[in-house]
């Protein structure tokens, strides 16, 4: 399987700490995407970084790519109670189908006010 | 971003009867629309490609005849749960993407729930 293995699979903080969710994955990658879900909603895209970039940055959210160990991480810092939700990362891999995204197992993030 | 409106959120069906979940790319036109299946706390699940204008892929282990997909137009893909069982509720999401290998845009979901 090439779903990627994403963890913690629970994360709990404070608010105003800064969370960091991993995510590994089994083969080579075209770019990896990270997305968020409210609990009972839709995923909402949240960063994109491409296989030859190494860090990425939007607002609060920094996202970095190893490939050489086929991992990702995603930083959110200052942390808010709304930025509670569950964060997958997403892959497209060379030679699946066009388009076609294989989701990590999701990291379930609590910020308590 | 481009917007993907799925219908309706939520539906509840007795056994035995089909329901059917619509997708809409508002703002942009998508050959390639996907269909996923999510359990509780659990991770999307790619159940099938919709391609617009020719039959669907499923993934191995997904009924093509329990879940029938027909993509008619460049901005709409239909999914319909036929003989629905209650081990079909699922909250299912749909997504398509502007172009090739960019980020993928999502509907809202739907949450269906068989009695």
């Amino acid at each position: 399987s090439q779903q990627g293995e994403e963890d913690p699979q629970a994360l709990s903080i404070q608010e105003g700490e800064n969370a960091t969710m991993n995510c590994s994955y089994k083969t080579s990658i075209n770019n990896l995407q990270w997305y968020r879900q409210n609990s009972g909603r839709g995923l909402v895209h949240l960063i994109l970084i491409r296989s030859n970039e190494r860090e990425k940055h939007s607002g609060r959210l920094r996202v970095t790519l190893d490939t050489s160990k086929k991992s990702s991480s995603l930083l959110i810092t200052a942390s808010r109670a709304a930025d509670t939700a569950s964060y997958f990362c997403a892959a497209y891999y060379p030679g699946g189908s066009a388009r076609q995204l294989t989701f990590g197992s999701g990291t379930q993030l609590t910020v308590l006010p | 971003g481009a917007v993907v409106s799925q219908h309706p959120s939520r539906v509840i069906c007795k056994s035995g009867t089909s329901v059917k979940i619509e997708c809409r790319s508002l703002d942009f036109q998508a050959t390639t629309m996907f269909w996923y299946r999510q359990f509780p706390k659990q991770s999307l699940m790619l159940m099938a490609t919709s391609n617009e204008g020719s039959k669907a892929t499923y993934e191995q282990g997904v009924e093509k005849d329990k879940f029938l997909i027909n993509h008619a137009s460049l901005t709409l893909s239909t999914l319909t749960v036929t003989s629905a069982h209650p081990e079909d509720s699922s909250f299912y999401i749909c997504s398509a993407s502007p172009m090739a290998g960019l980020e993928a845009f999502f509907g809202q979901g739907t949450r269906l729930t068989v009695v």
